[in-house]
């Protein structure tokens, strides 16, 4: 089973930075790896998928890279609407989540 | 639009059974492989099992093996989850999600329902 392991844990920020969010996988899962966006009261939504596609209507500012066990999602500069959970995602394995909160 | 509206969750006791539904409308429902994605509270997500669009192919999380069975209705549009024999640990929000590819499931969940909580409690 693979392990997806996310950092940091929290993200303090203010709106216009750039956040750097990391995904470490166990073992090497080539560019099978999505990032999703967890807000209340709303339903996930599919930011990135085969590490670097953006999904349908997802804002430019987004970029994932990465491949084998190491990815990365930036937010380039951070809008109000932004701040959330992120998750990163390799077939049935969820990483723990980072938050993204106002500092 | 895309929409999964999901129903049938509560509180429920240890080692009884419930049935969650998922009403899938604005696709074509029968060509997409769905899935059921669980959160339990203050924590993250995890995957819980896969139906093919057709029906052939489900598989499930080492967790629920042998307790859940998904299943689907390509005539009603509707998604299936039924939990037997429920524990604690299930306590969870459950998501009906749609698989981003038609088949096979490619296992990129690209719509997600606003989920329904199943509450597993003497």
């Amino acid at each position: 089973e693979v392990v997806l392991t996310q950092s940091p844990a929290t993200l303090s920020l203010s709106p216009g930075e750039r956040a750097t969010l990391s995904c470490r996988a166990s073992q090497s899962i080539s560019s099978y790896l999505a990032w999703y966006q967890q807000k209340p009261g709303q339903a996930l939504r599919l930011l990135i998928y085969d590490a670097s596609n953006r999904a349908t209507g997802i804002p430019a500012r987004f970029t994932g890279s990465g491949s084998g066990t190491d990815f990365t999602l930036t937010i380039s500069s951070l809008e109000p609407e932004d701040f959330a959970v992120y998750y990163c995602q390799q077939r049935s394995n969820f990483g723990g989540g980072t938050k993204v909160e106002i500092k | 639009q895309v929409q999964l509206v999901e129903s049938g969750g509560g509180v429920v006791q240890p080692g009884r059974s419930l049935r969650l539904s998922c009403a899938a409308s604005g696709f074509i429902f029968s060509s997409y492989g769905m899935h059921w994605v669980r959160q339990a509270p203050g924590k993250g997500l995890e995957w819980v099992a896969v139906l093919w669009y057709d029906g052939t192919n489900k598989y499930y999380a080492d967790s629920v093996k042998g307790r859940f069975t998904i299943s689907r209705d390509n005539s009603k549009n509707t998604l299936y989850l039924q939990m037997n024999s429920l524990r604690a640990e299930d306590t969870a929000v459950y998501y009906c999600v749609r698989d981003a590819a038609r088949t096979p499931p490619s296992y990129y969940f690209d719509y997600w329902g606003q989920g329904t909580l199943v509450t597993v409690s003497s």
